[in-house]
């Protein structure tokens, strides 16, 4: 069946580099994508978001690639810091009425 | 604002008991969410409503009802607890989305049944 996913479900990256955390999708009619960030314990956190009409789009700190092509997600951190550690999802948006489909979430871990 | 807020925020129950997780939101959204999540997966929605009086079934909703009488509050019942029903539940709201279909979230109830 058509859902979203994530290629990898762990990312250890050092602090200071940049991480990029993808995410697949199978749905061409999804017209709207988001990235949320979830630390342990907390609800779900906006990051960033992207609508199919765009190929890019640049936050603080943070960008999301959109290659409508090959129905890729990515988001890009730059300079990854300790806080940023936390499981990453994408979602996309399919249906009327705001319904987001999200992927299983990337964990992503910060090394000092 | 609060925002979302959730209640309780951790709760036991027995096998065949039955509960109301609280959700409510200030932000005067009409688009408001409930989902579970269990360990290690992502969010899958179980009901939705649209505005009060209006609820919509998600990908999950089997043992679960809910009700939005006004647009503030949207309670998840839970009838005849089940050991597959522990999981942590995330309320959430929206606005219409005509910029965006950001999605807000509560801190979530962490449900065990045993």
């Amino acid at each position: 069946g058509e859902n979203v996913g994530l290629h990898l479900p762990t990312l250890s990256v050092q602090e200071g580099d940049n991480s990029i955390i993808n995410c697949a999708y199978s749905n061409s009619a999804s017209d709207y994508f988001i990235w949320y960030k979830q630390e342990s314990g907390k609800g779900p956190q906006f990051i960033i978001d992207i609508r199919s009409n765009m190929d890019k789009r640049q936050g603080q700190r943070v960008t999301v690639l959109l290659n409508k092509t090959v129905k890729h997600l990515s988001l890009q951190i730059a300079a990854t810091q300790p806080g940023d550690s936390a499981v990453y999802f994408c979602a996309e948006r399919r249906y009327q009425g705001g319904k987001l489909i999200f992927g299983q979430g990337t964990e992503l871990s910060v090394k000092p | 604002n609060a925002g979302v807020t959730q209640t309780p925020k951790f709760r036991i129950l027995k096998i065949g008991q039955s509960m109301t997780l609280q959700c409510a939101q200030d932000m005067n959204h009409n688009y408001m969410y409930w989902y579970r999540q269990d360990p290690g997966m992502g969010l899958k929605l179980i009901y939705y409503s649209v505005g009060a009086g209006i609820t919509d079934k998600g990908e999950v909703p089997n043992g679960y009802n809910v009700s939005r009488s006004t647009t503030e509050d949207f309670p998840l019942r839970l009838e005849l607890a089940a050991p597959s029903q522990t999981s942590v539940y995330f309320c959430a709201s929206s606005s219409a989305g005509l910029i965006s279909y950001e999605q807000y979230f509560g801190p979530g109830t962490r449900l065990t049944v045993t």
